[in-house]
């Protein structure tokens, strides 16, 4: 049950994209669409802005979007506004376990 | 609305017991897979356990097999998780969430501490 791996920080101007990195195996994230993702802000619980690889949830803007090659799920956010900054942390389901990375933390320059 | 409260959290001796809650409300709490999840200070978060709506399959982290187990009771809307043997790296903020993986409510989570 390791943990999945994404960079420990990413960061972009207001309007730039980023893509956060989420590597795990073939048992986890390569063989499941159940790659989820989860912004957190400082003293917040986490919030869900991606589910199933892709998809979005009702009212995540449109421009949190996900995808996923091979072990590798991948988030990209779009048009970065200042209040984008928070951690985000990815997870998939396994058979066995449920996995979350170490967390990015996105800084908005 | 869909709220998740949990409760329970607070400090414990190495060795000793816990039972969290979770009082659930704005949805079909029996129709739902549901979770715990913790996230130790300033630090990442991890998957705990998940219990089917029936309460059987029931998952654990290996890091907790054995130690923790997962309940509910439907006609409480509640969901529970007695944590025994507890050690200083159980020590976090334990965060009851809705489905078994896909999270897409959480409660406000409660601080356990383990410490002698």
């Amino acid at each position: 049950q390791s943990a999945l791996t994404q960079p420990r920080s990413v960061s972009g101007s207001p309007g730039q994209s980023v893509t956060i990195s989420c590597t795990g195996t073939s048992s986890d994230v390569g063989g499941y669409n159940y790659v989820s993702w989860y912004q957190q802000r400082p003293g917040k619980a986490p919030k869900l802005v991606i589910y199933d690889v892709s998809k979005r949830p009702s009212g995540v803007p449109d421009r949190f979007s996900g995808s996923k090659s091979g072990n590798t799920a991948s988030l990209t956010i779009s048009g970065l506004q200042a209040e984008d900054e928070a951690d985000y942390y990815c997870c998939s389901y396994a058979v066995t376990y449920t996995s979350f990375g170490g967390g990015t933390k996105l800084t908005v320059l | 609305q869909v709220q998740l409260v949990e409760s329970g959290g607070g400090l414990v001796k190495p060795g000793g017991s816990l039972r969290l809650s979770c009082a659930a409300s704005g949805f079909t709490f029996s129709d739902y897979y549901m979770s715990w999840i913790r996230q130790t200070p300033g630090k990442g978060l991890e998957w705990v356990s998940y219990i089917s709506p029936s309460s059987s399959p029931t998952k654990y982290a290996d890091s907790v097999k054995g130690r923790f187990t997962i309940s509910r009771d439907n006609a409480k809307n509640s969901l529970y998780l007695q944590m025994n043997s507890l050690r200083a790296e159980d020590t976090a903020v334990y965060y009851c969430a809705r489905r078994g993986y896909n999270f897409d409510y959480w409660g406000q989570g409660t601080l356990v501490t383990v410490s002698s």
